[in-house]
């Protein structure tokens, strides 16, 4: 168990529709990642917070956005689903903002969009 | 831009085996950082090892080992002895000083270890 923690496991919506996915860190980790998993495109960075703040953005489609609360978790926000959305997303957490800081992931969520 | 390659993309061995899973890594950064993670069938993905751009010691964890080698950009890892349990996809990641903090991922091995 990594300590992170994401909600929920599994997602099954349609296509136009709106997903929130939440993460919490490990305790005391103030840098949260997201991360898409797609069979054709791999294992993808999507978008970075240091407490409270965006750090470092990847390949996120403009439909997508998330934030950091000031308990330092974490919602992304997906919206007009698409087919090619399904996917599985990981939230990560370390504890700054180092590129040497190993990430700790959580057990994922598992989006479908039919 | 830095970029990940693991050549193989599928390995099957049988258990007692040594296998070893290669990673080829491209960057122009002189401070990069360089992982392992795990991803066993129920989907987690676990970290393993973490090695910085100045350290090339060899590193040795029980019935694991990485081999780093700067000269040719590689990053191979050695299960020595295989399990069954060591069946499952094996991701290399970089990330580089001065590109911030996301980590760029290899394609993945999927090791089978049958009994």
């Amino acid at each position: 168990d990594s300590g992170v923690t994401q909600t929920p496991k599994h997602l099954i919506t349609a296509t136009g529709q709106r997903v929130t996915l939440r993460c919490s860190p490990r305790s005391g980790d103030l840098s949260v990642y997201w991360y898409q998993q797609s069979l054709d495109q791999g294992l993808q960075f999507l978008i970075q917070y240091y407490n409270g703040e965006e750090r470092a953005k990847g390949n996120i489609l403009e439909r997508f956005s998330a934030q950091q609360f000031p308990d330092l978790h974490s919602e992304l926000n997906l919206s007009s689903l698409e087919l090619g959305d399904s996917a599985l997303y990981f939230c990560a957490s370390s504890g700054y903002s180092n590129s040497y800081n190993e990430q700790f992931f959580g057990p994922g969520t598992r989006l479908t969009v039919l | 831009a830095q970029k990940v390659t693991q050549a193989q993309t599928e390995i099957s061995v049988v258990e007692k085996e040594d296998v070893t899973l290669d990673c080829v890594y491209e960057t122009r950064d002189t401070t990069y950082y360089l992982f392992w993670y795990k991803q066993p069938p129920s989907g987690e993905l676990v970290f393993l090892i973490r090695r910085n751009s100045f350290d090339e010691q060899n590193e040795i964890s029980g019935r694991y080992s990485w081999n780093f080698q700067k000269s040719t950009s590689s990053f191979n890892f050695t299960i020595t002895a295989s399990q069954v349990v060591d069946s499952a996809v094996y991701f290399c990641a970089l990330s580089e000083r001065n590109a911030g903090n996301m980590l760029t991922f290899g394609g993945g091995t999927r090791l089978m270890v049958k009994p």
